[in-house]
């Protein structure tokens, strides 16, 4: 069986603050692959980044940086600096197996304030 | 723009009816995804279709039904609408493999009232 745990489930900040989403993914595959969707106010999906299981590099985009560790199962999403455009729910997602689907948990709202 | 064309954007319908949505996946792209979101269920993967075929099935209620057709576009029919079915419907698509993200459209969002 597999679980991702997204613990924080609304975090508020002010602007410029920077601020960490974190992901605890569990499994027993030793091939795996997460995601990070954004869903602004607006309603679209954003794809940000995919990680497979056996990358463990960070990534650095702009404001935004990745840190996966696989002996903790974690891959939590950083951003530097947040801005009011940052305010969406955030979604780690996993995927094992050819062509399976993405299951989404209910994510985390991050709100920024001016 | 994810490349991923989803209409129409809105749509209202009385209960009982029938509606379909339509949806283009990213050129290249041979796996095509359902996801209905509501606010008390959140997202539900509903159905994936790859290159034609359907390969994998989720909480899609019988009511509701799908297709890829052969150049890859895929709809989406909802039958005997219920008040409940109002959400908003995403497509997604990916190329093939495992490894790959999925891109999705901007959604429909169904009203039934």
């Amino acid at each position: 069986a597999q679980k991702v745990t997204q613990a924080q489930t609304e975090i508020s900040v002010v602007e410029k603050e920077d601020v960490t989403l974190d992901c605890v993914y569990e499994t027993r595959d030793t091939t795996y692959y997460l995601f990070w969707y954004k869903q602004p106010p607006s309603g679209e999906l954003v794809f940000l980044i995919r990680r497979n299981s056996f990358d463990e590099q960070n990534e650095i985009s702009g404001r935004y940086s990745w840190n996966f560790q696989k002996s903790t199962s974690s891959f939590n999403f950083t951003i530097t600096a947040s801005q009011v455009v940052d305010s969406a729910v955030y979604f780690c997602v996993p995927k094992t197996g050819a062509n399976s689907k993405l299951t989404f948990g209910k994510g985390i709202t991050l709100s920024v304030r001016p | 723009d994810s490349g991923v064309t989803q209409t129409p954007k809105h749509l209202i319908t009385a209960t009982g009816q029938r509606v379909t949505l339509r949806c283009s996946p990213r050129s290249g792209d041979l796996s095509v995804y359902w996801y209905q979101q509501s606010l008390d269920q959140g997202l539900q993967f509903l159905i994936q279709y790859y290159n034609g075929e359907e390969r994998a099935k989720g909480n899609i209620l019988e009511r509701f039904s799908a297709q890829q057709f052969p150049d890859l576009h895929s709809e989406l029919n909802l039958s005997s609408l219920e008040l409940g079915d109002s959400a908003l419907y995403f497509c997604a698509s990916s190329v093939a493999g495992p490894n790959t993200e999925a891109f999705f459209g901007q959604g429909t969002r169904l009203t039934v009232v």
